[in-house]
């Protein structure tokens, strides 16, 4: 599975929208982007996923690039309970009995902090 | 649904004794993982099970821990002998093999004196 980059800390106010960058430059063309985030004490919780396209749920948004290179994860507007560790990660497409693809690899995420 | 189960929530032991964490996935899922979690060492995928049958168990730390999942509904991770260096945050999670999404547990707190 490709490797991710994200920044170590970001701050947001609260109301306002939290923008969490993820680069994924040795992405290959099977492989997902997920977005996973863990808020203190609890297990890890899933958030959204996409291939190529955007994508949006009842949660947040995800922008990935035409290279697929880079994405964004949008919280549009991050309340103090959004407080959390967010970790993006690439997961490789195949399945089935035998294949890797449900595997998660989870790196450092970038710690988000949500401010009145 | 309840989501993930996992049981006890907390388990201080002393070293040397054995210690069982157990996991009750969301129903319909195919797929089971157990995870650690430490300070230094983040969250580390220790094994998982397809249709019950155990895919990866390469991120095993030693011998001393084994993990079975004799039905599609229960799934145990065991230590034995524990030691100290063990305390962690031990997740369970599961998912669907087509939808891959993976929904965690809450985590038994694992602490070995």
């Amino acid at each position: 599975d490709a490797k991710t980059t994200q920044p170590p800390s970001m701050d947001c106010a609260e109301g306002r929208a939290a923008n969490l960058p993820c680069n994924h430059s040795t992405i290959s063309g099977n492989e997902y982007v997920y977005w996973y985030r863990q808020i203190h004490s609890q297990g890890p919780q899933y958030i959204i996923h996409g291939l190529k396209n955007n994508e949006t749920n009842e949660m947040a948004s995800l922008i990935i690039t035409e290279d697929r290179k880079s994405s964004t994860l949008i919280l549009p507007h991050a309340t103090l309970r959004d407080t959390a560790v967010y970790y993006c990660i690439v997961r490789g497409g195949g399945g089935g009995l035998t294949g890797g693809g449900n595997k998660l690899t989870f790196g450092t995420g970038t710690q988000l902090k949500v401010e009145l | 649904d309840a989501g993930v189960i996992q049981s006890p929530r907390h388990e201080v032991t002393e070293m040397g004794q054995e210690v069982t964490l157990r996991c009750k996935p969301i129903s319909g899922h195919n797929s089971l993982f157990w995870y650690r979690q430490t300070m230094m060492r983040g969250l580390e995928l220790l094994i998982y099970f397809n249709n019950n049958v155990p895919i990866d168990d390469s991120g095993m730390p030693e011998d001393r821990f084994s993990a079975k999942m004799p039905n599609a509904s229960f799934s145990t991770l065991k230590i034995q002998p524990s030691e100290p260096r063990d305390s962690a945050v031990y997740f369970c999670a599961s998912s669907d093999l087509i939808a891959g999404s993976q929904y965690f547990g809450p985590g038994t707190r694992l602490t070995v004196l």
